[in-house]
Parts: C-alpha cells; sequence; structure tokens
C-alpha cells in the first residue's frame, strides 16, 4: 500500500515551453501533497505544500508563477513549469501524505526534467 | 548553520560490516525522527521513524534518538552491497514540514 506515482519520469522540453508533471497517490487518499527539488548529490528542496481544493503554500523563494500547482483531487495533484529555462533543469519529486501523520508521508518516484 | 547536518559521505564498507550514519540538529522542538533511503535517480523510501527519544528496532535497522545531544542515529547491521544508496535523515515538530539532511551516500563492496 502507500504507493504514489509520478508522470512522466523523464521528460526532455525547449527553452520557453511548460511542461507539466502529474502526482498520484494509487491507494489512499492523500489530505496534503508536497511538491521537492532536489540537484545532484544534494538533499530535497521543498518547493511547496498543497492541500486538496485549496491554493499551495509556497517556499520563501519558489517563483509561483513559474511553478503552477494544481491539487485538483485527493489523489492528483500537478506541477506545471512554466517557460522553463536550463536552470529548471532538476529532478522533481512529490510526496502525499495521509492525514497530520508525519512520518506517513510516501514519496513518487521522480521526475527528471531537461531543459535545453 | 543548517537545522539538520549530516555528513555527505561517501561511506565505503566491506559487506557485512556494521554501518553508522548519523545526523546532528539544532532545533530542541523536533519530536519526529525519520530515516529514508534513496536509490539513484528515485524517491526517498521510509526505513525507519522514531517519536522522540529512544530506540527502535526493525530488522537488520536500529534508529537512535538522544534528544539531549540532538543527535539521531540509524544502524546497519549485516550490510549488503543492495544497501549502497544514499541515506536521508527527516524530522519536525508534528506539524510542519519535514527537514532534511544532506544524505549520506553509502557503498557496500562485495
Amino acid at each position: 500500500g502507500a504507493v504514489v506515482s509520478q508522470h512522466p519520469s523523464w521528460v526532455i522540453c525547449k527553452s520557453g515551453t511548460s511542461v507539466k508533471i502529474e502526482c498520484r497517490s494509487l491507494d489512499f487518499q492523500a489530505t496534503t501533497m508536497f511538491w521537492y527539488r532536489q540537484f545532484p548529490k544534494q538533499s530535497l528542496m521543498l518547493m511547496a505544500t498543497s492541500n486538496e481544493g485549496s491554493k499551495a503554500t509556497y517556499e520563501q523563494g519558489v517563483e509561483k508563477d513559474k511553478f503552477l500547482i494544481n491539487h485538483a483531487s485527493l489523489t492528483l495533484s500537478t506541477l506545471t513549469v512554466t517557460s522553463a529555462h536550463p536552470e529548471d533543469s532538476s529532478f522533481y519529486i512529490c510526496s502525499a501524505r495521509v492525514g497530520q501523520i508525519p512520518y506517513e508521508q510516501y514519496f513518487g518516484p521522480g521526475t527528471r526534467l531537461t531543459v535545453t | 548553520q543548517k537545522e539538520v547536518e549530516q555528513d555527505p559521505g561517501p561511506l565505503s564498507v566491506p559487506e557485512g560490516a556494521i554501518v553508522s550514519l548519523n545526523c546532528t540538529y539544532s532545533n530542541s522542538a523536533f519530536q519526529y525522527f525519520m530515516w529514508y533511503r534513496q536509490y539513484s535517480r528515485k524517491g526517498p523510501e521510509l526505513l525507519m521513524y522514531t517519536y522522540s527519544s529512544g530506540n527502535k528496532e526493525d530488522g537488520r535497522f536500529t534508529a537512535q534518538v538522544d534528544k539531549s545531544s540532538k543527535y539521531i542515529s540509524l544502524f546497519i547491521r549485516d550490510s549488503q552491497p543492495s544497501d549502497s544508496a544514499t541515506y536521508l535523515c527527516a524530522m519536525n515538530t508534528g506539524f510542519q514540514k519535514l527537514v532534511f539532511g544532506t544524505g549520506t551516500r553509502l557503498l557496500v563492496s562485495p
């Protein structure tokens, strides 16, 4: 149980275009979903927290107009990188939490974004 | 100073060795402590969690929390090549976001 999927697993896009990444909780309903960014050999950096039906809460320094997050249902959240640039190339990981229990946060397999 | 400090390694050990991974932290309000394992280009996988101080054992893994020293450890007994991965500690107060360490890369050689 507690499986989180992400799609796509790898995407290449041209500079200036937008790309959407989906995060789904497959066998549970997630009250909260999180989006992280990870650079090579670095830890996870939280970008934003989203609750179903509410606007996402972005971490300081994260451009909300560039990284659009939509939490449409209890099992689906999407991250859209708008007008992507090469510096947006990174590994994006989502996670989903069951209720408010801190350790019941399950991570997706990640999406590698390469902007050319 | 970072809230959570973790040696990035790499830590290289032979198969069968006991591995000790550690994190220190500065926020005394942290109550929940987690260890995640992350294979290359994959998402983190929860290994163990501990609430407050004490020890917790699960198979070959033992997690220890010493709140008085603000120090947590993960021990792996009889390490296997399949244990080669990056190990991330994470913690929070219970209601705030998880704060992660930078991760320690572990290499177990056959």
